[in-house]
C-alpha cells in the first residue's frame, strides 16, 4: 500500500517552456502533498505544501508565481514550473501523507533538464 | 529555525561490518522519522519514533530516540550490499500543523564487498 505515482519521470525541454508534473496517491487519500527539490548528493529541500481545496503554502525563497501548485482532489497534486530556465533544472519529487504525524510516501521523482 | 544535523555525511563499510549514523538537534523533537533513498531512487519511509528513549528494530536495523528527544541513531549490523543508499533522518516541525518534515543532510552509505 501507500503508493505514490509521479510523472513524467524525465523532461528535457527548451528554455521558456512551462512544465507540468503530476503527483497521484494511488491507494490512499492524501490530505497533504509536499513538493521537494533535490540537488545531486544533497538533501531534500521542501518547496511547498499542498492541501486539497486550498492554496499551497510556499517555503521562504520559493517563488509561488514560478512554481504553481494545484491540489484539485485528495489524490492529485500538480506542480507547474512556468517559463523554465536552465537554473530550474533539478530533481523534483513529491510526497503524500494521509494526515499529520503520518509518514510521507514519495513518488519516483521528475528529472527536469532545461536547455 | 529547527535543524537536524546528521553525521557522518559519508560512510564506507566493509560487507559484514556494523555502522551507525546519528541525527542531532539543539531543540526537542516531537518525533523522528528515518528514510532510505537508493541511488537513482526516491526516499522510502523506514520508521517513526515518538517516545523518549524509544528503540525499534527492523531485522538488522536498530533505531533509537534519545531520552531528551534531541537525538536519534540508526545502527545497521552485518552490512550487506543491499544496504547501499542514503539514509535520512527527518523531524516534524514543531510550529507546523501540516506534517512538514525537516530533513537532515543524509548519510551516504557505500558497501564494499
Amino acid at each position: 500500500g501507500a503508493v505514490v505515482s509521479q510523472h513524467p519521470s524525465r523532461v528535457i525541454c527548451k528554455s521558456g517552456t512551462s512544465v507540468k508534473i503530476e503527483c497521484r496517491s494511488l491507494d490512499f487519500q492524501a490530505t497533504t502533498m509536499f513538493w521537494y527539490r533535490q540537488f545531486p548528493k544533497q538533501s531534500l529541500m521542501l518547496m511547498a505544501t499542498s492541501n486539497e481545496g486550498s492554496k499551497a503554502t510556499y517555503e521562504q525563497g520559493v517563488e509561488k508565481d514560478k512554481f504553481l501548485i494545484n491540489h484539485a482532489s485528495l489524490t492529485l497534486s500538480t506542480l507547474t514550473v512556468t517559463s523554465a530556465h536552465p537554473e530550474d533544472s533539478s530533481f523534483y519529487i513529491c510526497s503524500a501523507s494521509s494526515g499529520f504525524g503520518q509518514p510521507q510516501h514519495f513518488g519516483d521523482g521528475t528529472r527536469l533538464s532545461i536547455l | 529555525g529547527q535543524q537536524v544535523m546528521q553525521i557522518p555525511q559519508y560512510q564506507h563499510v566493509q560487507e559484514g561490518e556494523d555502522f551507525t549514523t546519528y541525527c542531532n538537534s539543539s531543540t526537542t523533537l516531537s518525533n523522528i522519522q528515518w528514510y532510505k533513498q537508493r541511488p537513482g531512487g526516491h526516499p522510502v519511509f523506514l520508521i517513526q519514533l515518538v517516545k523518549s528513549g524509544e528503540v525499534k528494530k527492523q531485522k538488522r536495523l536498530t533505531f533509537q530516540f534519545g531520552e531528551a528527544k534531541k537525538n536519534s541513531s540508526l545502527h545497521i549490523t552485518a552490512t550487506q550490499t543491499t544496504d547501499v543508499g542514503t539514509y535520512f533522518c527527518a523531524s516534524g516541525r514543531t510550529t507546523d500543523s501540516w506534517g512538514k518534515l525537516q530533513f537532515g543532510a543524509g548519510t551516504q552509505v557505500v558497501v564494499t564487498p
